[in-house]
């Protein structure tokens, strides 16, 4: 079964430098979250978009941004990058049932590992 | 505001004998419990889920969990181990119907490093 991708899965950059990473959910999956997860911690939320509409904020700083694009995949650009963005990146997609509120399974990504030097 | 703790960082444990993760939450609203496994390196597999029904839930992998409300509690269990169990579980909770603007998002603890021994 497709599973969700994430590109590239290993990135290294130096401080203030930007990076792009990609999220391609699973086939039909209308909407993507994004997570960060810091060296021994726990994943944390960052962003989410439901039908290429951003749906819910977390604790993403203000160098990140986020969309989601009418194939649906997503990207999340982070720019002036700092030695404490360095983390795994995971991408999640579901699938929202038509007029439910999302209790949906989140399948995730490999992840993309990002260090910044 | 919700929260979720593993009680416990690191589990060993010998081959066959059985284990148990413990992890609680605590929200002012209805939650849907979910315990992920990630083996090193790999991203985050569902093991289970509880949204409503059933307070026992089976998963993959021979793994189970029991969803106590009376006591905000989601431990996962397994009767007998096996080396390739070796792994970090962690349990997240997702807010349940609410008209509020964080729906969907999941809020995970700081998971538990299973190590099964041979």
């Amino acid at each position: 079964a497709a599973g969700v991708i994430q590109s590239p899965r290993h990135l290294i950059k130096e401080k203030r430098e930007t990076a792009t990473l990609k999220c391609y959910p699973i086939p039909r999956h209308d909407t993507v979250y994004w997570y960060q997860q810091g060296p021994g911690q726990d994943p944390q939320f960052l962003i989410s978009f439901y039908e290429k509409m951003q749906s819910d904020k977390g604790s993403i700083p203000d160098r990140f941004s986020a969309q989601q694009f009418s194939d649906y995949h997503s990207e999340l650009n982070m720019s002036s990058l700092e030695l404490g963005d360095s983390a795994l990146y995971f991408c999640a997609s579901s699938s929202r049932l038509a007029g439910a509120l999302s209790t949906d399974t989140q399948y995730f990504g490999p992840g993309t590992r990002l260090t910044v030097l | 505001a919700q929260s979720v703790t593993q009680l416990d960082s690191q589990v060993p444990v010998f081959e066959e004998a059985p284990v148990e993760l413990r992890c609680n939450y605590s929200s002012s609203v209805s939650v849907y419990l979910f315990w992920y496994v990630q083996y090193p390196n790999q991203g985050l597999q569902l093991l289970l889920k509880y949204l409503s029904g059933s307070t026992l839930v089976k998963g993959i992998n021979g793994f189970e969990a029991e969803f106590n409300k009376s006591q905000t509690s989601f431990h996962l269990r397994k009767p007998s181990v096996h080396i390739s169990d070796t792994a970090e579980y962690f349990c997240a909770v997702m807010k349940g119907v609410d008209r509020g603007s964080t729906l969907g998002r999941l809020y995970f603890g700081r998971g538990t490093q299973l190590t099964v021994w041979p």
